[in-house]
């Protein structure tokens, strides 16, 4: 399967800062996704991430909270924007490689805000 | 959209006793369920999925069930070990034309004491 490679794996932020979050890929991948897992909780999707096109945000997230940009079909950034203590939680890239496979998860970002 | 139920929060069993964990989902167009593994502060980790076309699937020690009809998926652990112990999501999704988006249950803490 494929290698996912997040960067960073954790951060401590101060409120009102931004933080871009990296995902990297080995090979050509069909999908990416990015989701989120508050403390205890399970995973939300955020977003899929298009290649070469605005993401698709899911009900209560938003562009300008969460940008997103895929350039190319192994490499995708999310961006948290003017982060409060409320946006502190594990944020995950996930990709689908190919049509009928699996979706395989990154180790994902811990991110906490001061 | 799509809504997954998962039962229970928590579960203890005794090393080499079964484990059977259950969500219901509510769209009926989706057609593909796996189910993740995720240990403490590590990925979740795809142990073994379905799609709606076979009703059962095995692997080792691990069976995933399907009821279309009444919508929900099973997923049963034979002959527990200490090294089960985590937590595990079921999810659902709509392959082809669904966009592979996973909409996840809430999540079971497995417990495997010896």
């Amino acid at each position: 399967s494929a290698v996912i490679s997040q960067k960073p794996s954790r951060d401590i932020c101060q409120r009102g800062t931004s933080l871009t979050i990296q995902c990297q890929v080995d090979s050509q991948v069909t999908m990416m996704f990015w989701y989120r897992q508050q403390p205890g909780q399970s995973l939300t999707l955020i977003a899929t991430a298009n290649q070469g096109s605005e993401a698709t945000y899911e009900s209560g997230f938003v562009i300008d909270k969460f940008p997103i940009s895929r350039p190319n079909l192994t490499f995708s950034t999310l961006t948290v924007s003017n982060m409060s203590p409320e946006d502190s939680s594990i944020y995950l890239c996930s990709v689908v490689p190919g049509n009928n496979q699996p979706q395989h998860f990154g180790d994902g970002t811990r991110l906490s805000i001061l | 959209g799509e809504n997954v139920e998962q039962h229970p929060s928590t579960l203890s069993v005794q090393e080499g006793d079964s484990a059977v964990i259950k969500c219901t989902y509510s769209d009926s167009a989706s057609n593909y369920f796996p189910w993740y593994k995720q240990e403490l502060g590590k990925r979740p980790q795809l142990i073994i999925d379905i799609r709606s076309n076979v009703g059962e699937k095995k692997d080792q020690r691990i069976a995933v069930t399907l009821n279309k009809t009444a919508k929900h998926f099973s997923l049963h652990i034979t002959e527990t070990q200490p090294e089960d112990s985590a937590v595990y999501f079921c999810a659902a999704s709509q392959e082809k034309g669904g966009g592979n988006k996973l909409t996840f249950g809430t999540g079971t803490q497995l417990k495997v004491e010896l």
